[in-house]
């Protein structure tokens, strides 16, 4: 099992720049969770899918972010347009049950 | 609404000496306990949990954890601590009833040395 994946592992651009991230979860997993990770906050989920819906975005700090789940295999976090304080480590995370699954994570950089 | 938290931001240790991390909870409803470790660089990866049954739950790396109810509490211990456990170290919890989604402390850093 190659576990989640994350791609890209990081990104570097510059303000007002869009900014796609994306995830492949462990195959049969089917809830879905996308975190973000700084030393100011530490770690705040963002949202989370179950079976590709949306359940819970109370954690997207604004209207700049939004995530969709086209299928169980995919799922992108993007960022439109991007500002220096979206700097952190993007996490995505699958369960198939109670324990999540990490990917490695995207550091994502805007200067 | 459920909180975790984790008192200790760093805790230095000299290796092969003991450890404890303190994680204490609030929740109003039944819960499932959880501690994850974060290497430099790398997700998260799970080491122990509670959900049911012995309070006691031993996990990887000879890391175990037990459940307190009374005190809310589910600290991390190890007997014998190495270089290689150097990192940082979540507790989290979810509502047993909505088991997937997590709410995470703000984290441990454990640093070992010689």
């Amino acid at each position: 099992d190659a576990g989640v994946i994350q791609s890209p592992r990081h990104e570097v651009t510059e303000m007002g720049q869009e900014v796609t991230l994306r995830c492949k979860p462990i195959s049969g997993h089917n809830s879905l969770f996308w975190y973000r990770q700084t030393m100011m906050r530490g770690l705040e989920l963002l949202i989370y899918f179950n079976n590709n819906v949306p359940i819970d975005d109370s954690g997207m700090p604004e209207d700049r972010f939004s995530a969709k789940m086209p299928n169980a295999s995919f799922s992108t976090l993007k960022i439109q347009p991007s500002e220096p304080r979206d700097s952190a480590v993007y996490f995505c995370a699958s369960t198939r049950g109670y324990e999540q699954y990490f990917g490695p994570g995207t550091r994502l950089t805007v200067t | 609404a459920q909180s975790v938290t984790q008192l200790d931001s760093q805790v230095p240790v000299f290796e092969e000496a003991p450890v404890e991390l303190r994680c204490n909870y609030s929740s109003s409803v039944s819960v499932y306990l959880f501690w994850y470790v974060q290497y430099p660089n790398q997700g998260l990866q799970l080491l122990l949990k509670y959900l049911s049954g012995s309070t006691l739950v031993k996990g990887i790396n000879g890391f175990e954890a037990e459940f307190n109810k009374s005190q809310t509490s589910f600290h991390l211990r190890k007997p014998s601590v190495h270089i290689s456990d150097t990192a940082e170290y979540f507790c989290a919890v979810s509502d047993a009833g909505t088991a997937s989604k997590l709410t995470f402390g703000t984290g441990t850093r454990l640093q070992v040395t010689l």
